[in-house]
């Protein structure tokens, strides 16, 4: 079936790293997904890793695969005050989008 | 970068009227176009998969004589919520795939927030 879990909430100070995990059921997906959204707005693509990789990082965010164990995480170094946002991971079977129930993270001053 | 527009971005209405929702694809052809709902504090849910051209394909539990989908040109999907109720409510968001068909060139749209009363 189709099932990707998140934790609902993380709190980081600014300044310190944000790790956000999530884990997924589909092994068909050619790719898995980190989407941003702000309050009130539509989805931004973040990143994205081919599922044959185990890393991949960008700029501040890196993102983890363990595909024998389905575990996906990202890291957000440094986070800001702007990274507060819902975090979503997305796995594609078929190239749709499965999508969990995201993670608010909250980035104290 | 693409953009992907949507109107009206919220709306009011009253139990059992229709209303429809636009997307657009503003600077690219989508021969597809996704439609999720969201409700509060809960994650996306697709309802239906729309092809130019061709008839929607709906996600298992969703109604799809509740809510038209038309996908008459490259840049253009809309949905119909019809004889809308208050469990209606919610935040419908599009998406529509760039060229290359892949979910990473699925470009969101900003989202359109129905209250029904």
């Amino acid at each position: 079936g189709e099932d990707v879990e998140q934790s609902l909430f993380l709190s980081v100070r600014e300044g310190d790293s944000s790790v956000i995990n999530c884990t997924y059921t589909d092994s068909s997906s050619t790719y898995l997904y980190w989407y941003k959204q702000e309050p009130g707005a539509g989805l931004q693509l973040l990143t994205y890793i081919f599922s044959n990789m185990d890393m991949k990082q960008d700029q501040r965010l890196t993102v983890l695969l363990n595909k024998k164990d389905k575990h996906l995480s990202l890291r957000i170094a440094d986070t800001q005050t702007g990274d507060s946002a819902i975090y979503f991971c997305a796995e594609s079977p078929g190239g749709k989008l499965i999508f969990g129930q995201g993670t608010e993270l909250s980035v104290k001053p | 970068g693409a953009v992907v527009s949507q109107h009206p971005s919220w709306v009011i209405c009253k139990s059992g009227t229709s209303v429809k929702i636009e997307c657009r694809s503003l600077d690219f052809q989508a021969t597809t176009m996704f439609w999720y709902r969201q409700f509060p504090k809960q994650s996306l849910m697709l309802m239906a998969t729309s092809n130019e051209g061709s008839k929607a394909t709906y996600e298992q539990g969703v109604e799809k004589d509740k809510f038209l989908i038309n996908h008459a040109s490259l840049t253009l999907s809309t949905l119909t919520v019809t004889s809308a109720h208050p469990e209606d409510s919610s935040f419908y968001i599009c998406s529509a795939n760039g060229a290359s068909g892949l979910a990473e060139t699925q470009y969101f749209g900003p989202g359109t927030r129905l209250l029904v009363l």
